[in-house]
């Protein structure tokens, strides 16, 4: 997993408060992927970003939750307002290009406990 | 809509022999498949991919055979070691699109 920077690796928040995830990509890649795993389930797709482009959202929850990959600077995942079901491991992954033959690489994870 | 697809949500083999583990999808898009292996507290990490223009492809001790047919995909470990002791996630994707995630195999090799 190394190249893909997640961090924090750990993250307590209260209910209501905002939680921000930070993913700095592989080197030279430019495709960013923010998955979620629930305790004792699989990986749920969030959403997938380029530079300064959001390409697919369609797993992203409608509200409280948004996501950037600026020009400069790592991929943020925000969640506002937290609730105790937003406690899961959240994953980055990136590639060199879209994902026709290419694999996502995998950061460690950012775990978001919320109390 | 659970596109990709493991039923098996554990697998135990002895120390020496082959894991199999099986993965299904739905989506006839689906042109690149791939296996990840996590262990706790870690990212997946990527073991191996497959085209859907091949049938098979070999890596060591890992081999992924794909039958498109019947839309079914399986990794093939041997010999079996404790250290592969893991939770394999299937995945398949078509270009520019996102990758769709099996519920995952937790595989324990027993030495």
């Amino acid at each position: 997993n190394a190249g893909v920077m997640q961090n924090p690796r750990h993250l307590v928040r209260r209910r209501g408060q905002e939680a921000r995830l930070r993913c700095s990509p592989m080197k030279g890649h430019s495709h960013v992927y923010w998955y979620r795993q629930l305790p004792e389930e699989g990986l749920k797709f969030m959403v997938y970003l380029q530079k300064e482009n959001i390409i697919d959202e369609s797993g992203m929850p409608k509200e409280r939750f948004s996501a950037e990959f600026p020009k400069e600077g790592p991929s943020i995942l925000r969640i506002q307002q937290v609730v105790r079901g937003d406690s899961a491991a959240y994953f980055c992954a990136s590639s060199p290009r879209d994902s026709g033959g290419s694999p996502l690489h995998f950061g460690n994870g950012t775990r978001l406990t919320v109390t | 809509d659970q596109q990709v697809k493991q039923n098996s949500p554990s697998l135990s083999v002895q120390e020496g022999r082959i894991s199999i583990l099986n993965c299904d999808y739905t989506n006839s898009m689906f042109d690149y498949f791939l296996w990840y292996k996590k262990y706790p507290a870690e990212g997946p990490t990527f073991l191996i991919s497959i085209s859907s223009i091949k049938d098979k492809n070999e890596d060591g001790r890992f081999t992924v055979f794909l039958n498109k047919s019947a839309k079914h995909l399986s990794l093939h470990i041997v010999p079996s070691q404790p250290g592969d002791s893991a939770v394999y996630f299937c995945a398949a994707t078509w270009a520019g699109n996102q990758f769709y995630f099996g519920t995952g195999t937790s595989l324990t090799v027993i030495p």
